[in-house]
């Protein structure tokens, strides 16, 4: 079975600075892919970033970039230059295996202060 | 170009009655998912819909099921309604049933039970 595991409820950072936030997975699959998503109060799930299991090089869309270790399974998002619209939930989920569908992690909700 | 549209946006029904929820992909989509988020949780797969047959199952009960159209529209009915079923319930479309990196999702349809 997969599992996604972000063990930070909740971050504080200063907008303009850089922010990591963490998720750790669990699969038996050698093909997976991980993904972030950003979820604000409306409730859409917007993706960010996605990371193969076999792509060598850590994925980067803009001002995310995912922290790829696959030895460590980790997977963490790190957003620089944070915005004040970068607050929000985040979410972390794999996708593989013999299962058609997203395993979401329980998230993390990012505060961004001016 | 369309997104998701899940309608409707907001609901409360009382405990025991039965809710519809509906879902159109985006355009050139043929994969219908659907997924429950409990408050302060990430969201959990419901089932996936394709060719208009019910392609995978996630850890709910019969009250749940499903229906897709020919145009590839989608239809969730929960039956006898408990409280524990108030929750965001997001629909995501996709070209194809493995293509998790394709999904987009809708904004959902917030239902509460009382």
């Amino acid at each position: 079975a997969q599992k996604i595991t972000q063990t930070q409820p909740g971050m504080f950072v200063q907008e303009k600075e850089a922010v990591t936030l963490d998720c750790t997975y669990d699969t038996s699959d050698q093909s997976y892919g991980l993904f972030w998503y950003k979820q604000p109060s409306s409730g859409e799930m917007i993706f960010l970033i996605y990371q193969g299991s076999y792509d060598e090089q850590n994925a980067t869309e803009g001002r995310y970039s995912l922290n790829f270790q696959k030895a460590r399974k980790s997977a963490n998002l790190v957003i620089s230059a944070s915005q004040l619209g970068d607050s929000a939930m985040y979410f972390c989920a794999i996708y593989g295996g013999a299962t058609n569908k997203l395993i979401f992690g329980t998230g993390t909700l990012l505060a961004v202060q001016p | 170009d369309a997104g998701v549209t899940q309608s409707p946006t907001h609901l409360i029904k009382t405990r025991g009655q039965q809710v519809t929820l509906r879902c159109s992909p985006k355009s050139g989509h043929d994969t219908v998912s659907w997924y429950q988020q409990a408050l302060g949780q990430g969201p959990q797969f419901i089932f996936q819909y394709y060719e208009e047959e019910e392609r995978q199952r996630g850890n709910f009960p019969d009250r749940f099921s499903g229906h897709q159209f020919p145009n590839y529209s989608s239809e969730l009915n929960v039956n006898a309604l408990l409280l524990g079923d108030s929750a965001l319930y997001l629909c995501a479309s996709s070209l194809g049933t493995r293509t998790g990196y394709g999904y987009t999702f809708g904004s959902g349809t917030r239902l509460t039970v009382v």
